[in-house]
């Protein structure tokens, strides 16, 4: 069980464009999902915690309007990345917690997304 | 402010013992995770402390003293596909995980 997926799981883009990454809990139901981004060679970065049925909360230096999330159900949340330039190329990572949560509120991972803008 | 620290790199050999130890400053403290994470894959969920003592699980454990701020996750055992970076995560008084930076253990015949 708790099980999260990601779509797609790597994308390469021409600068300008969006790109859309789709994070679904496949066996349980999320409240909260949270984005994060990783270098190579660094760790995880949060860059934005999204509730279902509210605005995101992201963290401080990630840009809102460049970064859009919606969080539209208790299985599935988005992030769109606007506008992409070679700097935003980066492993993006999806995390889920369980609604009906266990002792520790744990976030279960989904597989990542590698993206490329070239 | 909030900080996580563990070695950037370890090195140790196949069937032997290693002990990787982290020391965190967190607004808040609901709990010590640790995570497992292979090139290229996400983290996946290892062990999680949140009273004082050792965790057991197979030939991982865990490790938590809360009054040093500190924790260790210990490997016996060791296989080459334990090749990996192994991650600290504090859960701090917002439910949110601090990570630390990873520290990236290189299995040697």
């Amino acid at each position: 069980g708790a099980v999260v997926s990601q779509h797609p799981s790597w994308v390469i883009c021409k600068s300008g464009t969006s790109v859309k990454i789709e994070c679904r809990s496949l066996d349980f139901q999320a409240t909260t999902m949270f984005w994060y981004r990783q270098f190579p060679k660094q760790s995880l970065m949060l860059m934005a915690t999204s509730n279902e049925g509210s605005k995101a909360t992201y963290e401080q230096g990630v840009e809102k309007d460049k970064f859009l999330i919606n969080h539209a159900s208790l299985t599935l949340s988005t992030l769109t990345v606007t506008s992409a330039h070679p700097e935003d190329s980066s492993f993006y990572i999806c995390s889920a917690r369980d609604v009906a949560g266990t002792s520790y509120n744990e976030q279960f991972f989904g597989p990542g997304t590698r993206l490329t803008v070239l | 402010g909030q900080n996580i620290d563990q070695p950037t790199e370890m090195t140790a050999t196949e069937g032997a013992i290693v002990q990787i130890n982290c020391t965190y400053q967190t607004s808040g403290f609901n709990g010590l995770f640790w995570y497992q994470q292979h090139a290229g894959e996400a983290p996946t969920f290892l062990s999680y402390n949140v009273l004082d003592g050792l965790e057991e699980k197979g030939r991982f454990s865990s490790f938590l003293s809360r009054s040093k701020g500190y924790s260790y996750l210990l490997l016996k055992e060791l296989q080459m596909k334990d090749s990996a970076s192994y991650l600290c995560a504090s859960l701090d008084s917002n439910y949110q995980l601090i990570w630390g930076a990873g520290t990236k253990l290189i299995i040697k015949p």
